[in-house]
């Protein structure tokens, strides 16, 4: 069965830290991303990568980084955490295209 | 912006009948759709997709149509049950850019 797999699925952080969402794919996909979930605003994208080392911003790229240092592993890095950053973060991999075929059960995330 | 909008927060439908979940969107360019389900503490996972090329594709119970003059794709599940209940999130593309998600649509079926 294939699996996109994120470390945490709650995380409680506080303002001014530095965060790292960790998150795993076992289906040899090129393409990675991460989406923030909202209530009211859906799922926005706020980075992805089509190839390890490789990074391109999303709709909403401010106060995040990521790195994908390899070709399962894709992390997203809140910088310096900020009340707003307070989400449900959505790790996802896919083969072809900028469409994700399968997401991660997510991580709930609050900056306190 | 919001290039896809999904305007019904929810729906409740009973067991057997058919729900229909409803998507606008602005860009004329959008050319891939897809929807796409969420339960609560799960990722979402896909469901069903159209080209523009097609008004209407079906899976099972599944069937989604498009409208491309009036910028307007639905999702009709036929006959609905209970594991059916879950956030239903349509998505737009164009070519081979990134999906733009609507803000979705919580369906609730009950006996």
């Amino acid at each position: 069965d294939v699996k996109v797999t994120q470390s945490s699925r709650y995380l409680v952080k506080r303002t001014g830290e530095k965060v790292f969402l960790e998150c795993v794919q076992d289906m040899d996909h090129e393409n990675m991303f991460w989406y923030r979930q909202d209530p009211g605003l859906g799922l926005r994208l706020i980075y992805f990568s089509y190839d390890v080392k490789m990074k391109e911003k999303g709709d909403i790229p401010e106060g995040y980084s990521v790195s994908r240092e390899k070709k399962e592993r894709f992390s997203l890095i809140l910088e310096s955490a900020s009340t707003n950053q307070t989400s449900m973060y959505l790790c996802a991999s896919g083969g072809e295209g900028l469409q994700p075929q399968h997401f991660g059960d997510g991580t709930r995330l609050s900056i306190l | 912006d919001q290039q896809v909008k999904q305007n019904s927060p929810s729906l409740s439908v009973q067991e057997g009948r058919i729900s229909i979940l409803n998507c606008d969107y602005t860009n004329s360019m959008f050319d891939y759709f897809l929807w796409y389900k969420k339960y609560p503490a799960e990722g979402p996972t896909f469901l069903i997709s159209i080209s523009s090329i097609k008004d209407k594709n079906e899976d099972g119970r599944f069937t989604v149509f498009l409208n491309k003059s009036a910028k307007h794709l639905s999702l009709h599940i036929v006959p609905s049950q209970p594991g059916d209940s879950a956030v239903y999130f349509c998505a737009a593309s164009w070519s081979t850019d990134k999906l733009i998600f609507g803000t979705g649509t919580r369906l609730q079926v009950f006996p």
